[in-house]
């Protein structure tokens, strides 16, 4: 089992609508949760950061984290074509603060 | 913020080269810079971990001598692919952590390597 699972997609939505990516992880002891964007061909950026549980809101992004479902995720409101990219959820394992573990990323298409 | 510079950007070597990939962190000092090689439509693998001053340690599976990592300052790391395959091309990419304490990787341009 992955230690972080993503639907790998392709997820396509429309300009306007909200964009909901999924990501889970099984590893209960991990703390801090991030979400990444990457162009092709480009490395990932930060988009998000989360490590209560909850909502975080940052612009049209929002993360949640549920640690008791060991579940994450990234909402896009008001999607725009920009926002095509594929989008990598990351968690830092137990026991090591200074590693991250990649999930396989989703693929995200806003069609104008 | 913190910035990481990787070159070169993309790289065309001939099969049994060796090709080196730097990794600077511009405006901080990373004591920990991590390596991570990406292949086509999957998703990030952390290679290995380099720590200045000693030697880096591996994750299970990349080979430590033919992927050589020095980490001889405070803001370079570097990376050589030694005697390269066209298997290991591939997209590599670096990271650091800032020095302010926060939890977030900060990471580099990345390096397309093409072996023929």
């Amino acid at each position: 089992q992955k230690e972080v699972e993503q639907n790998s997609g392709p997820l396509s939505v429309p300009e306007g609508a909200i964009a909901s990516l999924n990501c889970t992880y099984s590893d209960r002891g991990s703390q801090s949760f991030f979400w990444y964007r990457q162009y092709s061909g480009k490395s990932p950026e930060l988009i998000m950061s989360i490590y209560s549980n909850g909502d975080k809101e940052d612009g049209r992004f929002t993360a949640q984290l549920n640690k008791a479902s060991q579940y994450v995720s990234l909402l896009i409101r008001d999607s725009q074509p920009s926002d095509s990219a594929t989008y990598l959820c990351a968690g830092t394992p137990s026991g090591s603060a200074r590693q991250l573990t990649f999930g396989s990323g989703t693929q995200l298409t806003v069609l104008p | 913020g913190a910035v990481v510079s990787q070159h070169p950007s993309w790289v065309i070597c001939k099969s049994g080269t060796s090709v080196k990939i730097e990794c600077r962190s511009l405006d901080f000092q990373a004591t920990t810079m991590f390596w991570y090689r990406q292949f086509p439509k999957q998703s990030l693998m952390l290679m290995a971990t380099s720590n200045e001053g000693s030697k880096a340690t591996y994750e299970q599976g990349v080979e430590k001598d033919k992927f050589l990592i020095n980490h001889a300052s405070l803001t370079l790391s570097t990376l050589t692919v030694t005697s390269a395959h066209p298997e290991d091309s591939s997209f590599y990419i670096c990271s650091a952590r800032g020095d302010n304490g926060a939890n977030v990787l900060t990471f580099g341009a990345g390096s397309r390597l093409t072996v023929l």
